[in-house]
Order: C-alpha cells, then sequence, then structure tokens
C-alpha cells in the first residue's frame, strides 16, 4: 500500500494566517492527490483533486500544488469556517489511502 | 443536487453481517461516468477505503478487506449497498458513501453517514 504522511498533525493559528499542510507519498502517485476537509460529526468535504484543481464551489483561498510524491494545500487567509480537520488522499493505485490528518485548531 | 443518504443497523452482534444501504437522488447509480464508493471512519482515527463499484457491475476491493465486503447495485431503487461480514468490534466505525468521478476519480458527493457498532 501507498502510505502517505501529512505534516503538521496539528496546528494553531489565527484568523486571517496563511496556513500551509503537506502530504508526503510512499511512492510516486503523479497527481493522483485529493485534499478533503472534515468537521466534527460531518463528512469529508472535496476541496481539491488532481492536485491542485479546485472543487466546484469551494471557496478560492484554497488551493494544492505538487506532483509525484509531495504535495501542499495552502489556506491563504484563514476563516473561522475553516477551523477543521484536512485529509489527503491518493487515487493513483489501489488500496486508496489517506494521510492521518491535521487538525487546524484556533490560536 | 446530488444526495446521497445511509440506512441500516446502528448494532450488529460479532461474527454477523454489516449490512447498509446508500440511496442516492439527483443522480443516477447507472451513470457509466461515476462511481459509488464506501469509506469507513474508526472512532477517532483517520478515514479507510473500503470498495466501489461501477455501473457495469465491476468493483474494486481494499485488499485488507476483500474476503469479508460485498458491494452491489440496485438501479431499479437508485442505491448500492455494503456487505461486510464476520465482523468484529475492529469494525465498529462511522461509515460513510459517496459517489464519483471516474475521469477525476474525486468523489464529491458524500452521504452524512452512519455509525455501527459492532458489540453483543
Amino acid at each position: 500500500d501507498i502510505q502517505m504522511t501529512q505534516s503538521p498533525s496539528s496546528l494553531s493559528a489565527s484568523v486571517g494566517d496563511r496556513v500551509t499542510i503537506t502530504c508526503r507519498s510512499s511512492q510516486n502517485i503523479d497527481t493522483f492527490l485529493n485534499w478533503f476537509q472534515q468537521k466534527p460529526g460531518k463528512a469529508p468535504k472535496l476541496l481539491i483533486f488532481g492536485a491542485s484543481r479546485l472543487q466546484s464551489g469551494v471557496p478560492s483561498r484554497f488551493s494544492g500544488s505538487g506532483s509525484g510524491t509531495d504535495f501542499t494545500l495552502t489556506i491563504s487567509s484563514l476563516q473561522p469556517e475553516d477551523f477543521a480537520t484536512y485529509y489527503c488522499r491518493q487515487s493513483y493505485s489501489v488500496p486508496g489511502t489517506f494521510g492521518q490528518g491535521t487538525t487546524v485548531e484556533i490560536k | 443536487q446530488v444526495q446521497l443518504q445511509e440506512a441500516g443497523p446502528g448494532q450488529v452482534k460479532p461474527s454477523e453481517t454489516l449490512s447498509l444501504t446508500c440511496s442516492v437522488s439527483g443522480a443516477s447509480v447507472n451513470s457509466g461516468s461515476y462511481f459509488c464508493r464506501w469509506t469507513r471512519q474508526l472512532p477517532g482515527k483517520s478515514l479507510e477505503w473500503i470498495g466501489d463499484i461501477h455501473n457495469s457491475g465491476s468493483t474494486s476491493y481494499n485488499p485488507a478487506l476483500k474476503s469479508r465486503v460485498t458491494i452491489s447495485i440496485d438501479t431499479s431503487k437508485n442505491q448500492f449497498s455494503l456487505k461486510l461480514a464476520s465482523v468484529s468490534a475492529d469494525d465498529t466505525a462511522m461509515y460513510y458513501c459517496s459517489r464519483g468521478n471516474v475521469l477525476t476519480t474525486a468523489d464529491a458527493n458524500w452521504g452524512p453517514g452512519t455509525m455501527v457498532t459492532v458489540s453483543s
């Protein structure tokens, strides 16, 4: 299985901050990388697919980059509704695997 | 607007079979451009892909669960189902169904999830 490693596991930030979360895969996954946001008690929400393509309806402050093994999710200006847990997921090979998650908390 | 809703018993006894259905509205499970998926989340943990099914009936399962998993589609009811056999406490989790685009391999539409507890 391809292992997905996110960093950091958690971070504290303030409204308006620029936030960056990284995801590293154990092997080359091209751009078969999705980013999800999950709030407590809710289903994951797709933010980014194809490593950098913004899902329809997702605010433009979210962006993704990377290819191969190293990927980044950036929130350009953190908003109150962005405090949540973020997961990366590779869809390059079976089984699709998720990172362990990064929790963004209020500072 | 595409909506998905999971349904099934909230509690299953050890060694029995967990059975869930996912009803889809606003879209057809029979669409050739989409796949239907089950994912689960153990309490306090990350997410685990269970498997996919396409309108052709072709399936893909997580090797870790493959011997116990069956996913099927019922086009007459516009729903798809998950069966997980021989469950144990390790299968206690929130179970989500989702629908995704074959070209992007991304699932944008998710159900709210249903909690299943394995306990006698």
